[in-house]
C-alpha cells in the first residue's frame, strides 16, 4: 500500500526566512505521480505542482521550488523569502499508476504541515 | 466559471439523521471524488467515480453511499449519521488520467451531535 509522510506537523518562521517542507513517500510502483496542495485559512485546496516518477528535475516557480529525489523517496518543497500570505496547511499527495493504468487518479495524502509565517 | 461547487457549506445533524451532500462541476471532468479531512490525518478518500453511472469505494467508505446519475454531479449520502462522521468533506474532480491534478470544492463542514 502507498503511504505519504509529512513528519513536520507545524512550522513557524518569521517573514523572509526560507522554509522547507518535507515529504517522504512509499510505493511499490515504478510509475507514480506526486502533488503538492496548499490549503489557506479560507479552507479551499489549491493545486501547486505535479511531478511524475520519471522526471527528477527540480522545479522552480517564483519563490517556490521542489526537490524530487527517487533515491530517498522524497519530494520536498521550499519557500524562499517566506511571506505572511504563505501561511497555510500544505499537503503532499501520491497517485499511483497501475500497470494497467487503472488507478483512476486516487490520491493518498500526507498528514499536512501547518506553516505559520509571522510578520 | 464556478469549477467545483459543494452544497451545503455547513450543516449540523443529530445522530441517526440522514442527509445528502451535493457536488457539481462544470469542467466536464470524468473523474470525481469525495474525501474527508480530519485533524492530523490529511484527506482520506471515501468514494470515487470514473464516469456517469459508476462508483467505487475508497479508503474509508463505511457509513456512506454515493451516486453519479449525471456526469457533472456526485452525491454523498449519510443514511444514519454518527458522531464519528463529524468532519470536513471535500469533493474533487479531474480529467481522465492518473496524472491529472484534482480540482477541489470549498468543502462542507458537517457536525454530528
Amino acid at each position: 500500500a502507498q503511504k505519504v509522510t509529512q513528519a513536520q506537523t507545524e512550522i513557524s518562521v518569521v517573514e523572509k526566512e526560507d522554509v522547507t517542507l518535507d515529504c517522504v513517500y512509499e510505493t511499490r510502483d515504478t510509475t507514480y505521480y506526486l502533488f503538492w496542495y496548499k490549503q489557506p485559512p479560507s479552507g479551499e485546496l489549491v493545486f501547486l505542482i505535479r511531478r511524475n516518477s520519471f522526471d527528477e528535475q527540480n522545479e522552480i516557480s517564483g519563490r517556490y521550488s521542489w526537490n524530487f529525489q527517487k533515491s530517498t523517496s522524497s519530494f520536498n518543497f521550499t519557500i524562499t523569502a517566506s511571506q505572511v500570505v504563505d501561511s497555510a496547511v500544505y499537503f503532499c499527495a501520491l497517485s499511483e499508476g497501475n500497470a494497467g493504468g487503472t488507478s483512476y487518479g486516487k490520491l493518498t495524502f500526507g498528514q499536512g504541515t501547518i506553516l505559520t509565517v509571522h510578520p | 466559471n464556478a469549477g467545483v461547487t459543494q452544497t451545503p457549506k455547513f450543516r449540523v445533524l443529530k445522530t441517526g439523521q440522514s442527509m445528502t451532500l451535493l457536488c457539481a462541476q462544470d469542467m466536464n471532468h470524468e473523474y470525481m471524488y469525495w474525501y474527508r479531512q480530519d485533524p492530523g490525518m490529511g484527506l482520506r478518500l471515501i468514494h470515487y467515480s470514473v464516469g456517469e453511472g459508476t462508483t467505487a469505494k475508497g479508503e474509508v467508505p463505511d457509513g456512506y453511499n454515493v451516486s453519479r446519475l449525471k456526469k457533472q454531479n456526485f452525491l454523498l449520502g449519510l443514511e444514519s449519521a454518527a458522531p464519528s462522521q463529524t468532519s470536513v468533506y471535500f469533493c474533487a474532480s479531474s480529467y481522465r488520467g492518473r496524472n491529472q491534478p484534482q480540482h477541489f470544492g470549498d468543502g462542507t463542514r458537517l457536525s454530528i451531535l
